[in-house]
């Protein structure tokens, strides 16, 4: 099975600072994505990429930024941490229309 | 914008019933639909896949499609208490393997 991993199951940030949130999947998969997902408004694209060092903005771009160095690995990063980035953070990957695998998330509050 | 809509619910059904649950989408040269199912806290799951017009069927699920009404169905027969989750609807958008998602249809089976 395809595993995503967040290196992260819960945070605690404060606002201003720089945050990483790191994702590696184990299958040579093409695809990877960051959303977010929050009661109410369900899960928001932030970035994806289809390739190594290949990024595409998302619906809600702002306030974050992406690395993808590796093709195993995709990393969000807040550029300065918001009380309005408080929310919880799933990574998927895919390939060929199989869907998507997710991590099991992680759950950020910026206080 | 693509926009997928499914019922916003909530749906109670007794144990040993037929839940059913529903999801339309805009973008007409969508090609693959998916559901998710999400428990309270975690990650979402991916349960069925479907990607011809008709029904597919594994083991209690049920997936319908109809590219020609654009609308997507999940069934559940014989519902059980651990069916009890978030059920999130997934369509691709246009010729690329991003997915859009519905909000989401909170499902509850009563013993």
């Amino acid at each position: 099975d395809v595993k995503v991993t967040q290196s992260s199951r819960y945070l605690v940030k404060r606002t201003g600072e720089k945050v990483f949130l790191e994702c590696v999947q184990d299958m040579d998969h093409e695809n990877m994505f960051w959303y977010r997902q929050d009661p109410g408004l369900g899960l928001r694209l932030i970035y994806f990429s289809y390739d190594v060092k290949m990024k595409e903005k998302g619906d809600i771009p702002e306030g974050y930024s992406v690395s993808r160095e590796k093709k195993e690995r995709f990393s969000l990063i807040l550029e300065s941490a918001s009380t309005n980035q408080t929310s919880m953070y799933l990574c998927a990957s895919s390939s060929s229309y199989y869907g998507y695998t997710f991590g099991s998330g992680t759950r950020l509050t910026v206080v | 914008q693509k926009e997928v809509e499914q019922n916003s619910g909530p749906l109670s059904v007794p144990e040993g019933a037929i839940a059913s649950l529903n999801c339309t989408y805009s973008d007409r040269v969508s090609q693959s639909f998916f559901w998710y199912r999400q428990y309270s806290g975690k990650s979402p799951e991916l349960i069925m896949s479907i990607y011809s017009n008709g029904d597919k069927e594994d083991g209690r699920f049920t997936a319908q499609l109809n590219k020609a009404s654009q609308y997507v169905s999940l069934l559940i027969r014989d519902s059980q208490p651990s069916d009890s989750a978030t059920y999130l609807c997934a369509v691709n958008e246009g010729g690329s393997e991003k997915l859009v998602f519905g909000k989401g249809m909170k499902l509850t089976v009563n013993p």
